[in-house]
């Protein structure tokens, strides 16, 4: 089991905002380390989404956006599309285990 | 055009040494600006970090697989590599090969990572 616990499954419609959810503790996020989001298409490269808790890379579309409180983080998409089909990870460092660690991953789906 | 592609065997025994090679195109591997580095993911489980190196030589190992992995570089191929010993079923996974970005050397990335292989399946089995 992860050190940060992510939701398995989120769904939503074409045009919906769904959030994906990343829970840590005081040892990685809540200690201040920046949370990073990974989207992942099983077979290909994963893709760095969020940066810094809240940063886009040049090229990510602003409908996904990060967020970060207390021992959380949060990962939003806006105005689902059917591409953003896909697993999504959050990351992280944890000091207690001097490891970079990572969620267990959130399966979205387009319905 | 930048790219990391990761190779190697796709089967190992019980009890060998797996070892995988990335390819860097497109980069050099020759920045301290990223630590070049291995991931894997096993059927069902979380990603697992297992090791990063920068260009220096200076390595970082996950305190909970440093005993049987061995990071290195060939800057002149542009290319690291990965050896891990004594392999078991639970070994088996799939290997990125990943760049990860070090903040306090300036990355725009912070410390993300942000540039992977597309994976490749290894499995332990006689």
């Amino acid at each position: 089991q992860s050190v940060l616990t992510q939701t398995p499954s989120v769904s939503g419609t074409p045009g919906q905002r769904v959030s994906i959810s990343c829970t840590g503790s005081t040892s990685n996020i809540g200690a201040g380390y920046d949370v990073h989001w990974y989207q992942h298409l099983p077979g290909t490269a994963p893709k760095l989404l969020i940066f810094g808790n809240t940063n886009r890379p040049s090229g990510v579309s602003d409908r996904f956006s990060g967020s970060q409180s207390g021992t959380s983080a949060s990962l939003a998409i806006t105005g689902l599309r059917a591409e953003d089909e896909a697993d999504y990870y959050c990351q992280t460092y944890d000091i207690s285990l001097r490891d970079w660690v990572f969620g267990g991953g959130t399966k979205v789906t387009v319905l | 055009q930048l790219q990391l592609q990761e190779s190697g065997p796709g089967l190992v025994r019980p009890s060998a040494t797996l070892s995988l090679t990335c390819t860097v195109s497109g980069v050099s591997l020759n920045t301290e600006t990223y630590y070049w580095s291995w991931i894997r993911q096993a059927p069902g489980k979380p990603m697992e970090f297992i090791a990063s190196i920068l260009s220096t030589g200076s390595t970082f190992y996950s305190p909970s697989l440093q005993s049987r992995v061995t990071i290195s570089a060939d800057m002149s191929k542009n290319q690291f590599s990965l050896k891990l010993s004594s392999v078991t079923a639970t070994d088996s996974a799939v290997y990125y090969c990943a760049r990860r970005g070090i903040a306090a050397a300036g990355s725009p990335v912070f410390d993300a990572f942000d540039l992977w292989g597309q994976g490749t399946l290894v499995t332990v089995s006689s």
